[in-house]
């Protein structure tokens, strides 16, 4: 069964609005971590965001805020102002337990944003 | 901040040799590091999870004599892609892991393999 789930292969947003990104997830471990990356065409993975299973505030970052709604299990991401520079995929991911040694990431199967000047 | 280096960036090689792609943690020790393969406009896929001084533990369906993995060092990982062949060319790229920290998966640039 598919452990993270987004439903949009692409998207497409005009420069200066915001876009909200879908990304869902499934997990019975009470202790997880979710994270946005992006990835542009030359494939580097760029962290955005992260929230905690426990943390009781939506994460923020500059211009990327989390919409974490955690009853109903989804992370989405929210882009504010959009730049031509954000067109690239977008990939959710998630990792199970409380911390990063040992425990791997889960990605989603990616959103592919684009731009519109 | 936390950097990781990955070489080659792109490869090209002939069917039938072997290929060897490092991941190295420059500013920190990666006691876990990731490899995950990318096939276009797809996601990562996970091979395998590396920890340092032990055996690599591979996903299933992943073959452990074709993807041979190495952590020899806090700060560095190998895979070797054996008798590669056109089904093997990907979009490969590893993750670093510091325990500190829940942003600490850091991720190398990734290594184009075309085998011809």
């Amino acid at each position: 069964a598919q452990k993270i789930t987004q439903t949009q292969p692409g998207m497409f947003v005009q420069e200066k609005e915001a876009v909200t990104l879908d990304c869902t997830y499934d997990t019975s471990d009470p202790s997880y971590g979710l994270f946005w990356y992006k990835q542009p065409s030359s494939g580097e993975m760029i962290f955005l965001i992260y929230q905690g299973s426990y943390d009781q505030q939506n994460a923020t970052e500059g211009r990327y805020s989390l919409n974490f709604q955690k009853a109903r299990k989804s992370a989405n991401l929210v882009i504010s102002a959009s730049q031509l520079g954000d067109s690239a995929m977008y990939f959710c991911a998630m990792r199970e337990g409380l911390n990063n040694a040992g425990n791997m990431l889960t990605f989603g199967g990616g959103t592919r944003l684009m731009v519109k000047p | 901040g936390a950097v990781v280096s990955q070489h080659p960036s792109w490869v090209i090689c002939k069917s039938g040799t072997s290929v060897k792609i490092e991941c190295r943690s420059l500013d920190f020790q990666a006691t876990t590091m990731f490899w995950y393969r990318q096939f276009p406009k797809q996601s990562l896929m996970l091979m395998a999870t590396s920890n340092e001084g032990s055996k690599a533990t591979y996903e299933q369906g992943v073959e452990k004599d074709k993807f041979l993995i190495n952590h020899a060092s806090l700060t560095l990982s190998t895979l070797t892609v054996t008798s590669a062949h056109p089904e093997d060319s990907s979009f490969y790229i590893c993750s670093a892991v510091r325990d500190r920290g829940n942003y600490g998966y850091t991720f190398g640039s990734g290594t184009r393999l075309t085998v011809v």
